[in-house]
């Protein structure tokens, strides 16, 4: 099977520092990749689609600047959360779209962020 | 607007059945999908209906109706390890994952 990986898994940071969570497909292509966010005991929130060689598309109210994406080959997207705060904190899951089957996505194993 | 519905949460006997219900209203359809989450972990695939009717996987069937804009999870047997949150995720015209909030299912012994 398909298989997503999130580098790191957890953080812990101070308010004012920049993260970068990296997501990889470890035996797949994928041609497009999917950043969420989710509070605790709320669904997944979309921040951002992002397809390789080209940028990001954002959200409604997700700040392109803040959350930096890049997906610089086909197997590697970043985001970097630049300047965060407190309220940053949260379960951030990439999941990536192969391109052989476009109705299914394989979701990585999250990292915890936590902005002191 | 785009909605996804599902009950929050469901409490249900070890052993016994429990069916968790989804409705959708979105623009365009391409599947609806099932996930598990367990609490501080990702999703897990459990199914995908495109077509109407019931796809039976193990302990797991799920059932949809296009026409209705609904679906079910059926559990069967449930175990302990089956209390987590079931995700009903539609995929819209985009391709684009439309999430429901998630149903927390506890289990009793």
């Amino acid at each position: 099977g398909a298989v997503v990986s999130q580098h790191p898994s957890r953080v812990i940071c101070k308010s004012g520092t920049s993260v970068k969570i990296e997501c990889r497909s470890l035996d797949f292509q994928a041609t497009t990749m999917f950043w969420y966010r989710q509070f605790p005991k709320q669904s997944l929130m979309l921040m951002a689609t992002s397809n390789e060689g080209s940028k990001a598309t954002y959200e409604q109210g997700v700040e392109k600047d803040k959350f930096l994406i890049n997906h610089a080959s086909l197997t590697l997207s970043t985001l970097t959360v630049t300047s965060a705060h407190p309220e940053d904190s949260s379960f951030y899951i990439c999941s990536a779209r192969g391109p052989r089957e476009y109705n299914e996505q394989f979701f990585g194993p999250g990292t915890r962020l936590t902005v002191l | 607007g785009q909605n996804i519905d599902q009950p929050t949460e469901m409490t249900a006997t070890e052993g016994a059945i429990v069916q968790i219900n989804c409705t959708y209203q979105t623009s365009g359809f391409n599947g609806l999908f099932w996930y598990q989450q367990h609490a501080g972990e990702a999703p897990t695939f459990l199914s995908y209906n495109v077509l109407d009717g019931l796809e039976e996987k193990g302990r797991f069937s799920s059932f949809l109706s296009r026409s209705k804009g609904y679906s079910y999870l059926l559990l069967k047997e449930l175990q302990m390890k089956d209390s987590a949150s079931y995700l009903c995720a539609v995929m819209d015209s985009n391709y684009q994952l439309i999430w429901g909030a998630g149903t927390k299912l506890i289990i009793k012994p």
